[in-house]
């Protein structure tokens, strides 16, 4: 069974920290994503990486920077957090080849107050 | 890059009858379109996938159908009962196939 997991399933944050999300997956999956689900947006990519030390923007990389120093372990970084950023964060992985098969973590609901 | 429209934003069903979830794709090279469930306060998964190649296909009471032609695909749940009850997201492969582009969700209620 592929299990993705994530860091905080709340966090409660001051605008303007800096904010660390963390995102581990056990399937040696090669690509991992970030997205943001926010209520009638669906989600969106923030970023992904299909390699170690690689990343892509996604459609959405404003305000936000990752980081893949590992091939199981993907995090995202709010520089200056800001309430526009209050969402809920969800990880995702998946093997080359399967892109359509992607196991999400539990995510993480953020609130930057 | 690749958009991808969902219909309708919401959908309430009585138990047992069916419900038909509509996207449309701008990229005409996407060649696989996968749909995710997300139940409440769940992550999605993947609950079935088409491929360009096929029109339809069916896994007991869900069934995914496609026309490329129109770059329109749907999503249908027959005999539906309160378990279904969830956000349903259709995606679509985008930039160089290696991410998805998601629709922006039904949530599907089903009546008792």
């Amino acid at each position: 069974d592929v299990k993705v997991t994530q860091s905080s399933r709340y966090l409660v944050k001051r605008t303007g920290e800096k904010v660390f999300l963390e995102c581990v997956q056990d399937m040696d999956h090669e690509n991992m994503f970030w997205y943001r689900q926010d209520p009638g947006l669906g989600l969106r990519l923030i970023y992904f990486s299909y390699d170690v030390k690689m990343k892509e923007k996604g459609d959405i990389p404003e305000g936000y920077s990752v980081s893949r120093e590992k091939k199981e372990r993907f995090s995202l970084i709010l520089e200056s957090a800001s309430t526009n950023q209050t969402s809920m964060y969800l990880c995702a992985s998946t093997s080359s080849g399967r892109i359509y098969e992607q196991y999400f973590g539990p995510g993480t609901r953020l609130t930057v107050t | 890059g690749e958009n991808v429209e969902q219909h309708p934003s919401t959908l309430s069903v009585q138990e047992g009858d069916s419900a038909v979830i509509k996207c449309t794709y701008s990229d005409s090279a996407s060649n696989y379109f996968p749909w995710y469930k997300q139940e409440l306060g769940k992550r999605p998964q993947l609950i079935i996938d088409i491929r360009s190649n096929v029109g339809e296909k069916k896994d007991q009471r869900i069934a995914v159908t496609l026309n490329k032609t129109a770059k329109h695909f749907s999503l249908h749940i027959t005999e539906t009962q309160p378990e279904d009850s969830a956000v349903y997201f259709c995606a679509a492969p985008s930039g160089s196939a290696r991410q998805l582009t998601f629709g922006s969700g039904t949530q599907l209620t089903v009546l008792p």
